[in-house]
């Protein structure tokens, strides 16, 4: 069974750039997430997806960060314009329902000069 | 704030020995979950436990689940290199959705 998959594995932008990350979770996976990593931390939730509504997104910023997941499958997360704060891993994850463990993707690695 | 921190940050020990590793957390939850990360790759999830479970088992690895304190221990047993990795410790709460939240991880080093 293939696992979560994310492209682009790594990206180097120059702040105030657009970005776009892609997650293809697993086939049947109901619920998406997308996490972002800070160097030295533990993941931190942005927004949570039930099929193809965004049910927890109360940590997004908002002002730059926008998500989405058409019918309910694959899912981008859009940074615009990026800043070097934005520097962080970006992990995509999803679960069968919202009570199963998390599986996760490789992560994208964001470096905004 | 992250609602889970572990204790040690960093732990360095031999091939073969037992590792521990330490989880607290603020609120109720639902369910504990341990995850391990290996450098630049995603997390990879070891164990659950639930609120009302106390022990739970997976190979070589043991976790205890203490709800009185807000605790949780990790024990690896018979450590190996390959073992070498971060590890995170993440809590369901009990209100609202399982939204995990993560503890800022043991850096755990297994020297051959």
């Amino acid at each position: 069974e293939a696992g979560v998959v994310q492209s682009p594995r790594y990206k180097i932008i120059e702040k105030k750039q657009p970005v776009a990350f892609w997650c293809n979770p697993i086939s049947g996976h109901n619920t998406l997430y997308w996490y972002r990593q800070n160097l030295g931390q533990g993941p931190e939730l942005l927004i949570r997806y039930e099929n193809e509504e965004a049910v927890d997104d109360s940590q997004l910023p908002k002002d730059r960060f926008s998500a989405e997941r058409l019918k309910g499958v694959d899912s981008t997360l859009k940074i615009q314009p990026a800043e070097l704060g934005d520097s962080a891993v970006y992990l995509c994850a999803s679960s069968p329902t919202i009570l199963n463990e998390q599986f996760f993707g490789p992560g994208t690695r964001l470096t905004v000069l | 704030s992250q609602q889970g921190e572990e204790d040690p940050q960093a732990l360095s020990i031999q091939e073969g020995e037992n590792a521990t590793m330490n989880c607290s957390y603020k609120t109720s939850i639902n369910n504990l979950q341990w995850y391990r990360q290996n450098s630049g790759r995603g997390l990879v999830h070891l164990i659950l436990i639930r609120s009302n479970e106390r022990e739970k088992h997976s190979g070589r690895l043991r976790v205890t689940l203490d709800t009185s304190k807000k605790s949780s221990s990790l024990l690896i047993t018979a450590s190996r290199a390959a073992d070498t990795a971060s590890y995170f410790c993440a809590t369901a709460l009990q209100t609202g959705a399982n939204n995990l939240f993560f503890g800022t991880g043991t850096r755990l080093t297994v020297i051959p």
